[in-house]
């Protein structure tokens, strides 16, 4: 089966750095993405890594490494609006995607 | 463009009554698919589609769930009849084959009463 291990929670102060972790397991990993939804709205995509390391978009980066079954979103100089649920989402050779539960960020003033 | 669009936005009916969903998914994008989500479930995939045609239906909780895809721009999704636990908020997402990420419709909240 597929399973997808992420906090349910996370804190941080506004104009820090927060990691969100995620660990998986699946058979046939193609890639790990991640997603924004805030309250009421839509998930969006954010990124997207299918190899080891480090993708940096602006002030979101997304790391992983296939080896231990592991990435994390990094979220530099939080502004209140990243407050939000994030999600990792594993994609698996036949296409479809399964999200995790999700961490909701809330980031104090 | 408009992005993926779904309608409606919210639902309210009553049990045993007959729901559909609609989807438009963007132009192009060749993969489309089907999500619920609630607090206690989180996202779930209930089916999705490649060009039009149905690859895999695993999530689609019961008999009471069909959906269908007559054309590249047009996907419903069918509850009938509906009960109270169908109640959550229902996306619907496309992708193209180049691109990594879904984009996700607004979604539809149903409140089966």
């Amino acid at each position: 089966g597929q399973s997808l291990e992420q906090p349910s929670e996370v804190t941080a102060v506004e104009g820090a750095i927060v990691q969100i972790n995620c660990t998986y397991q699946t058979s046939g990993f193609y890639g790990l993405s991640w997603y924004q939804q805030h309250d009421g709205g839509a998930p969006t995509f954010l990124s997207y890594n299918a190899l080891d390391g480090l993708e940096e978009t602006g002030r979101f980066s997304s790391f992983l490494s296939r080896s231990d079954s592991y990435g994390y979103l990094l979220l530099q100089e939080l502004q209140m609006k990243d407050s939000a649920s994030y999600f990792c989402a594993v994609e698996n050779r036949d296409d479809k995607i399964i999200f995790g539960k999700g961490t909701r960020l809330h980031i104090l003033p | 463009d408009a992005g993926v669009i779904q309608s409606p936005r919210h639902e309210v009916t009553e049990m045993g009554q007959e729901v559909t969903l609609r989807c438009k998914p963007i132009s192009g994008h060749d993969y489309l698919f089907w999500y619920r989500q609630t607090m206690m479930r989180g996202l779930e995939l209930l089916i999705y589609f490649n060009n039009n045609v149905p690859i895999d239906d695993s999530g689609m909780p019961e008999d009471r769930f069909s959906a269908k895809m007559p054309n590249a721009s047009f996907s419903t999704l069918k509850i009938q009849p509906s009960e109270p636990r169908d109640s959550a908020v229902y996306f619907c997402a496309s992708r193209g084959t180049e691109n990594y990420g879904y984009t996700f419709g607004s979604g539809t909240r149903l409140t089966v009463v």
